[in-house]
């Protein structure tokens, strides 16, 4: 079984540049999240997707951060302009709606250098 | 606010002994405990978890204790192996009773170094 796919690996770009990461989950996972990891500190949630609607964004800075999942299954998290803060690594992962309770299955993460 | 702590940034354990890495919540709405297992440049990987209907759940040499009152959990792995040597995540979550769950809270990590 596939895991979850994400690119960029790796993204060096200057401040107030633009910046998108794609992400496709495992078959079937109806459930999407987006976390951002900053160097030393544990992932925190940025969104939460159920199939193509949004469950959960109060922890996602709008004014620069958005996200998509057209179709209920890829979904792509766009920062716009970046700030040095926006530095981490950015982590998808999928999970059977109602499933194994809360268990999520995360890809290798996409991290950003903000310059 | 940290929802979930875990204390101790890194611990080193000798190879064959018991490693125990403790976490402490302060959000009473989580039900729901599980604990991650991250390699350098890979994603986190589940490793076991555990209800709040329950005080202990065992998966092989894994066993996750849950002390509702004192809202702490521990993760015990023994013995303890060179492989295990990893930075280990606290999460918790809110479980809905219709299915489905908030997404998770981690705290920062421990990184656990087995020693040789």
């Amino acid at each position: 079984e596939a895991g979850v796919a994400q690119s960029p690996r790796y993204k060096i770009i200057e401040k107030r540049q633009s910046v998108a990461f794609w992400c496709n989950p495992i078959s079937g996972h109806a459930t999407l999240y987006w976390y951002q990891q900053i160097l030393g500190q544990g992932p925190k949630l940025l969104i939460q997707f159920q199939n193509n609607g949004v469950v959960d964004d109060s922890q996602l800075p709008k004014d620069r951060f958005s996200a998509e999942r057209l179709k209920g299954v890829d979904s792509t998290l766009k920062i716009q302009p970046a700030k040095l803060e926006d530095s981490a690594v950015y982590l998808c992962a999928s999970s059977l709606a109602g499933g194994q309770a809360g268990e999520l299955f995360f890809g290798e993460g996409s991290r950003l250098t903000v310059l | 606010d940290q929802q979930v702590k875990q204390n101790s940034p890194s611990l080193s354990v000798q190879e064959g002994r018991i490693s125990i890495l403790n976490c402490d919540y302060t959000n009473s709405m989580f039900d729901y405990f599980l604990w991650y297992k991250k390699y350098p440049a890979e994603g986190p990987t589940f490793l076991i978890s555990i209800s709040s209907i329950k005080d202990k759940n065992e998966d092989g040499r894994f066993t996750v204790f849950l002390n509702k009152s004192a809202k702490h959990l521990s993760l015990h792995i023994v013995p303890s192996q060179p492989g295990d040597s990893a930075v280990y995540f606290c999460a918790a979550s809110h479980m809905y009773s219709g299915g489905g769950a908030d997404g998770l809270t981690f705290g920062k990590g421990t990184h656990l170094i087995i020693q040789p």
